[in-house]
């Protein structure tokens, strides 16, 4: 199993630009979740899904989009990047109640 | 929401030496709380968790206990060893919400040889 898989793994991208990252899982979770972690924030959630067709917002949506057409892919859109969304980026998924999430490898964005 | 509280923000020990990080969280309806180490430059993963019917948990040289009136909780790493070294966050789930964690700013922990 691949298990939570997210590309690209590095992006620099130009302030007004806009880009997805992708994110991918082979386990049949339902719960998908982006996260970002920036230096002494830890990891704040930006939106996640409990399923199929089911998004809802995080603590920190503006500037992101997501969708979920299928179980498997969770992608996040930056619709105008700007160089506060620099951060590193984190898909994860679970099976949901009391059980753990598993993250994929991250991505590291950088604006400018 | 949920918020989850977490210290100290770095913690530096030596080889040998016990390290303790501490959680609070806010919403009483939290019966999930697991811990996960992240090394530099990769991804979160799991090390071990704690359900609200459990008061302590142990695996090996790290343990978990969880106080329920207080709403806190903590990790206990004992005989540190360098590759303990790392950042570790603590999170909570919400009984009946989204099952999504909720997680604390992280504790980088250094271990000194």
């Amino acid at each position: 199993n691949a298990g939570v898989t997210q590309t690209p793994k590095f992006q620099v991208l130009k302030t007004g630009q806009s880009m997805t990252l992708q994110c991918a899982q082979d386990m049949n979770h339902e719960y998908m979740s982006w996260y970002r972690q920036d230096p002494g924030m830890g990891l704040r959630l930006i939106h996640y899904s409990v399923g199929a067709g089911i998004t809802d917002q995080g603590e920190v949506p503006n500037g992101y989009n997501v969708s979920r057409s299928t179980t498997e892919d969770f992608p996040l859109r930056l619709l105008s990047a700007a160089p506060s969304q620099t951060s590193v980026y984190f898909c994860a998924s679970s099976y949901g109640e009391n059980t753990e999430a598993f993250f994929g490898q991250g991505t590291r964005l950088t604006v400018v | 929401g949920e918020n989850v509280e977490q210290h100290p923000s770095t913690l530096s020990v030596q080889e040998g030496d016990s390290a303790v990080i501490k959680c609070t969280y806010s919403d009483s309806a939290s019966n999930y709380f697991p811990w996960y180490k992240q090394e530099l430059g990769k991804r979160p993963q799991l090390i071990i968790d704690i359900r609200s019917n459990v008061g302590e948990k142990k695996d090996q040289r790290i343990a978990v206990t969880l106080n329920k009136t207080a709403k806190h909780f903590s990790l206990h790493i004992t005989e540190t060893q360098p590759e303990d070294s790392a950042v570790y966050f603590c999170a909570s789930q919400v009984a009946g919400g989204s099952y999504i964690p909720t997680f604390g700013r992280g504790t980088s922990l250094i271990v000194h040889p």
